[in-house]
Order: C-alpha cells, then structure tokens, then sequence
C-alpha cells in the first residue's frame, strides 16, 4: 500500500514554456503533499507544502508565481513550471502524507530538463 | 529551526560487513520523528527506518538498526551484513511531532554508501 505516482517520468520542454507534473497518491487519500527539488548529488530541497483544496505554503526563496502548486483533490498534486529556463531543470520529487504520524510517501520523481 | 547533519558524505563497506553512518541533529523540541531513508541509482526514496524521540529504545528493521542518543542529539545508522542492494545514498530526516508545518521533513546532506564486493 502507500502508493505514490509522478507523472511525467522525465519531460524535455524548451525555454520560456510551462511544464506540469503530476502527483497522485494511488491507493490513500492525501490530505498533505509535498514538493521537492533535488539538485544532483545534493539533498532534497523542500520548495512547498499543500493541503487539498487550501492555497501552498511555500518554503523561504521558492518563487510562487514561477512554481504553482495546485492540490485539487485529495489524491492529485499537481506542480506547474512557468516560462522555465534551464536553471530550473532539476529532479522533482513529491511526498504525500494521510496525516497520520509517521512518514510521507514518496513518489518516483520527475527529471526536468529545460532547453 | 532544526538543522540535521551528517558528516560522512561517503563510505564505502565489504560485503557482508558491518556499517556505520552518522547523523546529528539540532533542535530545542523534546518530542519528534527521526528517519533514515535511502535513495538508490533510481532516485526512489525508501523508508528504511523511524524512531520516535520519545521512545528510549532503539528502534530496528532486519539488519538496519539505529543508535539514538537523545540527549547529544545523535541517531545514528547501523547496517549489517551489508549486501551489495545496500549501496544508495542515505539521508537522515527530522520531523516535529506538533505544531503547524509538523509533517515537514528536515533532511541531512546524505552520505554515500559504497557496498564492496
């Protein structure tokens, strides 16, 4: 159980476009998800938090008007890259969690490449 | 606000050997979560192992087990009979157990861990 997905996988998009990458928790409702960003051989960055139906609260230095989190559902996060550049290309990572006491489930992660 | 450390970037283990990898953290909270996970080549994020800080015993899963000293604020990873699925990169994770934004996982910088055949 405590399935977590991420959608795309790996997505290529040129500079100056949006991207969206989807997180969906499979089989547990998912009343917090989380968004991270890894840099190579570095640590996971947490960049925001989301409750469903409730506004992200973003970490100290994420730009919210550059990544929009939206967290429709309690089973759907979604992240959307706008006018990306090729600093932005990283590894995103989401989490979710039922709100019980324990861990956050992690989904597989996102390579984001921008050209 | 609660910084975690791990001073090993990488280490490196002979098969079936045993290992050590080191995490401290700082925080002025007496009660909260801490974890170990592990990230293979695949980048997938496993749960390897929890503590809850107000348990004083030592918490363990098969060959994994931790070495949690509350009050130096260590924790410690234990791996045994280390096999070569082991090799990942290892975090170790702090989580508040109160208060808002109480599910959010503080991560260390990670440490390396080579398995050798």
């Amino acid at each position: 159980g405590a399935v977590v997905s991420q959608h795309p996988s790996w997505v290529i998009c040129k500079s100056g476009t949006s991207v969206k990458i989807e997180c969906r928790s499979l089989d547990f409702q998912a009343t917090t998800m989380f968004w991270y960003r890894q840099f190579p051989k570095q640590s996971l960055m947490l960049m925001a938090t989301s409750n469903e139906g409730s506004k992200a609260t973003y970490e100290q230095g994420v730009e919210k008007d550059k990544f929009l989190i939206n967290h429709a559902s309690l089973t759907l996060s979604t992240l959307t890259v706008t006018s990306a550049h090729p600093e932005d290309s990283s590894f995103y990572i989401c989490s979710a969690s039922s709100g019980g006491v324990y861990e956050q489930y992690f989904g597989p992660g996102t390579r984001l490449t921008v050209t | 606000a609660q910084t975690v450390t791990q001073s090993q970037p990488e280490m490196s283990v002979q098969e079936a050997e045993t290992v050590t990898l080191s995490c401290t953290y700082d925080t002025s909270e007496s009660d909260y979560y801490l974890f170990w996970y592990k990230q293979p080549p695949s980048r997938q994020m496993i749960l390897v192992i929890r503590q809850e800080a107000y348990k004083q015993q030592n918490a363990t899963e098969n060959r994994f087990s931790v070495n949690f000293q509350k009050a130096a604020k260590s924790f410690s990873l234990k791996i045994s009979d280390s096999q070569l699925g082991d090799a990942a990169m290892y975090f170790c994770a702090y989580r508040s157990s109160e208060g808002s934004g109480s599910e959010k996982l503080v991560f260390g910088k990670g440490t390396k861990l080579t398995v050798n055949p």
